[in-house]
């Protein structure tokens, strides 16, 4: 058990919808990181954030937006749903920035 | 783009066989290079890592193997174990980064 809590487990919901994916950092944990992993596509960094604050950029789509909030938590939200939005995502947390990641289990959320 | 390119994407090898798993960058200002292990279900989790400034490290039956020059590292698995069936990911990072760069992914299996 890595310490780093997502849910839900698992979502299906259809095109054009919004859903938030939930992520709480192992305790002491600062940075969190959110990833996608698709098929071909291995796992793509999407967004970090460190006590609060955006650090980080990846390929993340305008249709996604993200914030931590005071408790450390994080939350990964997701609009406007297509198909190919369809993929795991993982949230790691990490002590300081960068450093070793703690990776929960991850969220997969199916788009029909 | 692929920062970090990863072979082969599948690897099946008998017990007892040491699979390799190979990487390439092309970023010369990477300086650690971690290899995470993802078992179905799971997030991945850190399993070595390496800097530059050595050619091997060696944990248990894991050893990465780091060419500077030519801009390659790979993971050996002596011994291997059925146990040892996972997913492996290779990736790259820089000082100063908040941003872990991941390989595709190998998926390995043991048989027994």
């Amino acid at each position: 058990d890595s310490g780093v809590t997502q849910t839900p487990k698992h979502l299906i919901t259809a095109t054009g919808q919004r859903v938030t994916l939930r992520c709480s950092p192992r305790s002491g944990d600062l940075s969190v990181y959110w990833y996608q992993q698709s098929l071909d596509q291995g796992l793509q960094f999407l967004i970090q954030y460190y006590n609060g604050e955006e650090r980080a950029k990846g390929n993340i789509l305008e249709r996604f937006s993200a914030q931590q909030f005071p408790d450390l938590h994080s939350e990964l939200n997701l609009s406007s749903l297509e198909l190919g939005d369809s993929a795991l995502y993982f949230c790691a947390s990490s002590v300081e920035s960068l450093g070793e990641l703690f990776f929960g289990e991850g969220s997969r959320l199916t788009v029909l | 783009q692929q920062q970090v390119k990863q072979s082969p994407q599948s690897l099946i090898v008998q017990k007892g066989g040491i699979p390799i798993i190979n990487c390439a960058y092309e970023n010369t200002a990477f300086d650690y290079f971690p290899w995470y292990q993802q078992f179905p279900g799971k997030g991945p989790a850190l399993l070595i890592a390496i800097r530059p400034d050595v050619s091997e490290k060696k944990e248990g039956r894991f050893t990465i193997s780091f060419n500077k020059s030519a801009k390659q590292f790979s993971l050996h698995i002596m011994d291997s174990q059925p146990g040892d069936s996972a997913t492996y990911f290779c990736a790259a990072s820089m000082s100063g980064a908040n941003n872990l760069f991941f390989g595709t992914g190998t998926r390995l299996t043991v048989i027994p």
